[in-house]
C-alpha cells in the first residue's frame, strides 16, 4: 500500500509569485484535503476534493485554488503570495463518503515546507 | 463555529507515571473527535478516534458532551510516547474537515 506522497519536499519563493503543491494519494483512497500549518499551530483546513469536485473550503482567500485529477492526485496553487503563507502545507487523503456512515481517517503526508520571502 | 483548544503547549512526565493531554471542544452538534499524533522526524498520523472506543498504545480517551472534553490519557507513560499529540474535530459524517487544536508536546523523561 502506498502511502500518500507530496512534492517538493521543500520551496522557497518570493513575495507576489504563484506556487503549485502536488500530491499523490493513497491507493484507493478517493478524497484529498489540503492543510496549512503554521510554525507553532495546528493545521488548518484549507479545501478538500472528492471526486475532482471541491467538496468543502476552509477560510482562505480565493487566490488559494486546487485541483483533483482522475487519479485523484491533486494540486494545491497558491497566487500572489504573501510573506505570511510561510508554511507546511500537509496533504491527507480518504476514503471520503464511500466507507458507509463514519467518515473515514485521513492519512497524511509529509508535507511541504514553503518559505516566502 | 468548530473550536478545539489544547491548553498545554508542553507536558514533561516521568516514565511510568500516568499522562492526560486536555482538550476540550466548541461544536453545536454531534461533532467527531480524534487524537493524532505526530513522532519526530515521522507524519501526522491517528492514534485514535471517540467512535472506535478502543485503546491505542495503551492511550484511551473519552468524549465528555457535558464537559465538552475528549482528553487522552494513559496510565503509565513510556519514552517512546514522547511526540507532538494534536486534538481535532470533524462534524460528523459528510463533513471531513478536521479543526486541529494548537497541539501538546509530550516529553517523557528517563
Amino acid at each position: 500500500e502506498t502511502g500518500v506522497t507530496q512534492s517538493p519536499t521543500h520551496l522557497i519563493k518570493t513575495r507576489g509569485q504563484q506556487v503549485t503543491l502536488r500530491c499523490s494519494s493513497q491507493s484507493g483512497h478517493n478524497t484529498v484535503s489540503w492543510y496549512q500549518q503554521a510554525l507553532g499551530q495546528g493545521p488548518q483546513f484549507i479545501f478538500q476534493y472528492y471526486r475532482e469536485e471541491e467538496n468543502g473550503r476552509g477560510n482562505f482567500p480565493p487566490r488559494f485554488s486546487g485541483l483533483q485529477f482522475p487519479n485523484y492526485s491533486s494540486e494545491l496553487n497558491v497566487n500572489a503570495l504573501e510573506l505570511d503563507d510561510s508554511a507546511l502545507y500537509l496533504c491527507a487523503s480518504s476514503l471520503g463518503r464511500d466507507r458507509g456512515r463514519t467518515n473515514s481517517p485521513l492519512h497524511f503526508g509529509n508535507g511541504t515546507r514553503l518559505t516566502v520571502t | 463555529a468548530q473550536r478545539v483548544t489544547q491548553p498545554e503547549k508542553l507536558l514533561s512526565v516521568f516514565k511510568g507515571a500516568p499522562v492526560e493531554l486536555k482538550c476540550n471542544y466548541s461544536y453545536s452538534g454531534s461533532p467527531e473527535l480524534f487524537w493524532y499524533v505526530q513522532y519526530s522526524r515521522q507524519r501526522l498520523q491517528l492514534l485514535l478516534r471517540h467512535i472506535s472506543r478502543e485503546s491505542i498504545k495503551g492511550f484511551t480517551a473519552d468524549l465528555n458532551k457535558g464537559e465538552t472534553s475528549f482528553h487522552l490519557k494513559k496510565p503509565f507513560a513510556q519514552e517512546e510516547d514522547s511526540a507532538m499529540y494534536y486534538c481535532a474535530l470533524s462534524g460528523g459524517f459528510g463533513n471531513e474537515k478536521l479543526t486541529f487544536g494548537t497541539g501538546t508536546r509530550l516529553t517523557i523523561i528517563p
